[in-house]
């Protein structure tokens, strides 16, 4: 079955530095890799997703990279706030769409005011 | 978006005893929902798969005897963990994909189930 690893594990930056993580998965079939944003005790929620047939997609301050011969994708978010600070799990699928989802492990990301 | 409701929000209960969570999609039929565990720090571990009007789908390691899953209608999916001990205590959060292929998915709140 599919494997996402994510890093880092926590990340920690300064209030309007760039933040990027990293996610790598092993099943080549993967075509879809969603990002979720998780405050604490809430419901994860989507924040951007890339399909296959593109290397990058940008909205806002978030952008995510793509590089299917190296099977690893990443997320950029580009002058972080105080309100950025959640955990964030990268994530993939072999179906085109959000259907059997690999969850990475989390990065805990921490913008200091 | 569309909205997923889940029910309780936070369970304590006394270890033997059964816990029912409810999951539901507000605005949009679900035929398929999925029902995830988490521990603190860490990432969502897929349970089961739950299908509308068929038998879950659980994932290697999980007991399908342990964590019962109902999915009785197109906006209700309902997850029983029977004779609750410690180990149990966890993360609990349900999801459903929109309808289409490209169908995006919405998570529950989740439930913080504590066994006694």
């Amino acid at each position: 079955g599919e494997n996402v690893e994510q890093h880092p594990s926590t990340l920690s930056v300064q209030e309007g530095d760039s933040a990027v993580i990293k996610c790598t998965y092993s099943d080549s079939a993967s075509n879809y890799f969603p990002w979720y944003k998780q405050e604490l005790g809430k419901r994860p929620q989507l924040i951007i997703d890339i399909r296959s047939n593109v290397g990058e997609k940008k909205d806002q301050r978030i952008a995510v990279t793509l590089n299917k011969t190296a099977k690893h994708f990443s997320l950029h978010i580009t002058e972080t706030q105080p309100e950025d600070s959640a955990v964030y799990f990268c994530a993939a699928s072999p179906w085109g769409s959000a259907r059997q989802l690999t969850f990475g492990s989390g990065t805990q990301l921490t913008v200091l005011p | 978006g569309a909205v997923v409701s889940q029910h309780p929000s936070r369970v304590i209960c006394k270890s033997g005893t059964s816990v029912k969570i409810e999951c539901r999609s507000l605005d949009f039929q679900a035929t398929t929902m999925f029902w995830y565990r988490q521990f603190p720090k860490q990432s969502l571990m897929l349970m089961a798969t739950s299908n509308e009007g068929s038998k879950a789908t659980y994932e290697q390691g999980v007991e399908k005897d342990k964590f019962l899953i109902n999915h009785a209608s197109l906006t209700l999916s309902t997850l029983t963990v029977t004779s609750a001990h410690p180990e149990d205590s966890s993360f609990y959060i349900c999801s459903a994909r929109s309808s289409g292929d490209t169908g995006e998915l919405f998570f529950g709140e989740g439930s913080r189930l504590t066994v006694l």
